[in-house]
């Protein structure tokens, strides 16, 4: 049973204009939630996490926004770069739980 | 300061074989998460260990196993390997079981042939 759930497998974008990567959970005990940034042959790594009190949170070129509501986070990224190409993951937990990943999003950043 | 290290970094077995990946964590951090990723899979918990201790398990079967030691380091063990355990082998370190970041090794490829 998938709790977290990225839609888009792939995402193509230009040099300079905003990537917009979205997330969707199904469990609202979930009450923190990350991103990370996976290049081939590697493990992720962190980019961004985001507290179920806030719905929004700042990183340099990245920020998360969180719609509890509508149980619904995304990744912005302003702008975009060509090294910014990866596979992205959105994941989320709860106090005491392991991390809930999505099956991720593949975006490509081109020149 | 050192992060999350993964050893062997690559591995091929034969089916029926068993296999041992290891895992040492950022120093000071005291809970350790097991992944799989598989293409089109994203990364599937397996279990979590904090304090020596298994917290939580995913959905795998009783062939995959794992251990803390006190020190942190983890091991996690898959008996009686099978075609389809061929993935990448993912370990993560974090400060505690509570909200905060998990931060990630190279992982260890696993080919089972």
């Amino acid at each position: 049973d998938q709790q977290v759930k990225q839609n888009s497998p792939s995402l193509s974008v230009q040099e300079g204009r905003i990537s917009i990567l979205n997330c969707d959970y199904t469990n609202s005990m979930f009450d923190y939630f990350l991103w990370y940034k996976k290049y081939p042959a590697e493990g992720p790594t962190f980019l961004i996490s985001i507290s179920s009190i806030k719905d929004k949170n700042e990183d340099g070129r990245f920020t998360v926004f969180l719609n509890k509501s509508a149980k619904h986070l995304s990744l912005h990224i302003v702008p975009s770069q060509p090294g910014d190409s990866a596979v992205y993951f959105c994941a989320a937990r709860y106090s005491g739980y392991a991390l809930n990943f999505g099956k991720g999003t593949s975006l490509l950043v081109t020149p | 300061k050192a992060g999350v290290t993964q050893t062997p970094r690559y591995l091929i077995k034969t089916r029926g074989q068993q296999v041992t990946l290891s895992c040492s964590p950022i120093s000071g951090h005291r809970s350790v998460s097991w992944y799989q990723q598989t293409p089109g899979q994203g990364l599937q918990f397996l279990f979590e260990y904090f304090s020596e201790t298994q917290r939580n398990k995913g959905n795998f079967p009783g062939r995959f196993s794992g251990r803390q030691f006190s020190n942190s380091r983890s091991e996690m063990n898959v008996s009686t390997l099978e075609l389809g355990d061929s993935a990448l082998y993912l370990c993560a370190s974090s400060l505690a079981l509570t909200n905060t970041e998990a931060f990630f090794g190279q992982g260890t490829r696993l080919t089972v042939v």
